[in-house]
């Protein structure tokens, strides 16, 4: 089982431009959630998809949206990037509609630098 | 959910014990503590969670006092490995659908 995996590992955008980033669950997880971690900061809660639908949302712009198949795997996509956006990109899958907190696991991450 | 407070940083000495405190003094009857760890690049992972007991598991033993207005992990022998930063976070177990709130945490820096 290869866990949680994300694409890519690392990105580089200019200010305005969009982004697609990539999340395949955990084997036997239908609930992905995704978060973004500045720099010296926590994870921030962006949204949550299960059963194809955004579920619950943090506060984040419009200008973020996802997606979640019918496989199961997600994409977080970010229009008219601003250099605020610049950070790692979490990924998250659960089973269960994520009611169970450890069985939570994270991917490694998308570093995306916005120039 | 509680909000919870964290010193920013610690040292621990190889082989010695990691006590890492969580300050969560407006935490309701129905929410748990969690404690997760974040080791450079890697995304968060999960260590322990517990209610009102004790509780110890392969990697760490969380310790949470009677009024239950603060914590302690526990880290019994630490090694080079378990230097990251440890997230204490507090929500309720029933409702809800598995979304995190994490704080700045503590950075844990095990030296040799």
């Amino acid at each position: 089982d290869a866990g949680v995996t994300q694409s890519p590992t690392h990105l580089i955008k200019t200010r305005g431009q969009q982004v697609t980033l990539r999340c395949s669950p955990k084997s036997g997880h239908d609930t992905v959630s995704w978060y973004q971690q500045a720099l010296g900061q926590g994870p921030q809660f962006i949204f949550q998809y299960y059963e194809e639908e955004e579920r619950q949302r943090g506060n984040f712009p419009d200008r973020f949206s996802g997606h979640q198949f019918p496989n199961y795997s997600s994409e977080l996509n970010v229009n008219a990037l601003l250099l605020g956006d610049s950070a790692l990109y979490l990924c998250a899958s659960s089973p269960r509609g994520g009611a169970i907190y450890n069985e939570q696991f994270f991917g490694p991450g998308t570093r995306l630098t916005v120039l | 959910d509680a909000k919870t407070t964290q010193p920013p940083s610690m040292d621990c000495a190889e082989g010695r014990a990691a006590n890492l405190p969580c300050n969560h003094s407006t935490i309701s009857g129905n929410e748990y503590v969690y404690w997760y760890r974040q080791i450079h690049s890697q995304g968060p992972q999960y260590i322990i969670h517990g209610l009102k007991n004790n509780e110890t598991n392969e990697m760490a033993s969380l310790i949470i006092t009677e009024d239950r207005k603060s914590s302690t992990l526990i880290l019994p022998h630490a090694t080079l490995r378990d230097t990251a930063v440890y997230y204490c976070i507090v929500r309720a177990i029933s409702g809800n659908t598995g979304k995190l709130i994490f704080g700045q945490g503590t950075t844990l820096q095990v030296k040799p």
